[in-house]
């Protein structure tokens, strides 16, 4: 296993469009996590997944953004009718609950909304 | 209040000093802390977590709890140039702080 692997990388769309973004975590990790983060602050937390369940939703998060993870194995990050204010990097972690709880992150997609 | 605060920095060492980073968190229920490096244009990735009041040392660095401030720190001894990173505090594994950008100089 090579880790948690996000696809794609960059993203550049226009202003309305819709997006998706993916994310494949670490095989035996249970939980999966996205984060939003842009330059200069720390990742601002949108939901989390317990295998396929999703556990917690950001209060912050607009009705746009919505994630699923079906079978509890690769997940998905759809942003309906973009905004400039969304560009931003998205970034996914995975752990193993009853482990250390460490995170691990993917290296992020770059979406930029023109 | 954010839930979890950092100085924002920047914070500038010279190579060899002890570098010191603070965090508080709002959520007195916190059981779970851990700090994270970011390189410029890279992802978060873990140097330590602690769950229990007081210290717990790893190499150069040592982190420091203390449940009733509701504080958590992170010291770098003997800071060295590739050190130089953003670090961010995190609370229960889902909450992270802004970072505080850290710069060694040789």
């Amino acid at each position: 296993d090579t880790g948690v692997s996000q696809n794609p990388r960059h993203k550049i769309t226009k202003r309305g469009q819709n997006v998706t973004f993916r994310c494949d975590p670490i095989s035996e990790h249970n939980r999966l996590y996205w984060y939003r983060q842009t330059l200069g602050q720390g990742p601002e937390f949108l939901t989390y997944f317990q295998n396929e369940a999703q556990l917690e939703k950001s209060r912050l998060l607009s009705d746009r953004f919505s994630a699923e993870r079906p079978k509890g194995s690769f997940s998905t990050l759809e942003i309906q009718r973009t905004e400039q204010g969304d560009s931003a990097m998205y970034l996914c972690a995975s752990s193993l609950a009853g482990g250390d709880d460490e995170l691990f992150f993917g290296s992020g997609t770059q979406l930029s909304v023109l | 209040q954010k839930e979890v605060e950092q100085n924002s920095g920047p914070l500038s060492v010279p190579e060899g000093a002890i570098a010191s980073l603070n965090c508080t968190y709002s959520d007195r229920g916190s059981q779970s802390f851990f700090w994270y490096r970011q390189y410029s244009g890279k992802s978060p990735e873990l140097i330590m977590s602690i769950y229990s009041n007081g210290d717990k040392e790893d190499g150069r660095f040592t982190a420091q709890l203390n449940k009733a401030s509701q504080y958590v720190s992170l010291l770098i001894r003997d800071s060295q140039p590739s050190d130089s990173a953003t670090y961010l505090c995190a609370v229960n594994d889902m909450r992270f702080g802004a970072g505080t950008r850290l710069t060694v100089k040789p």
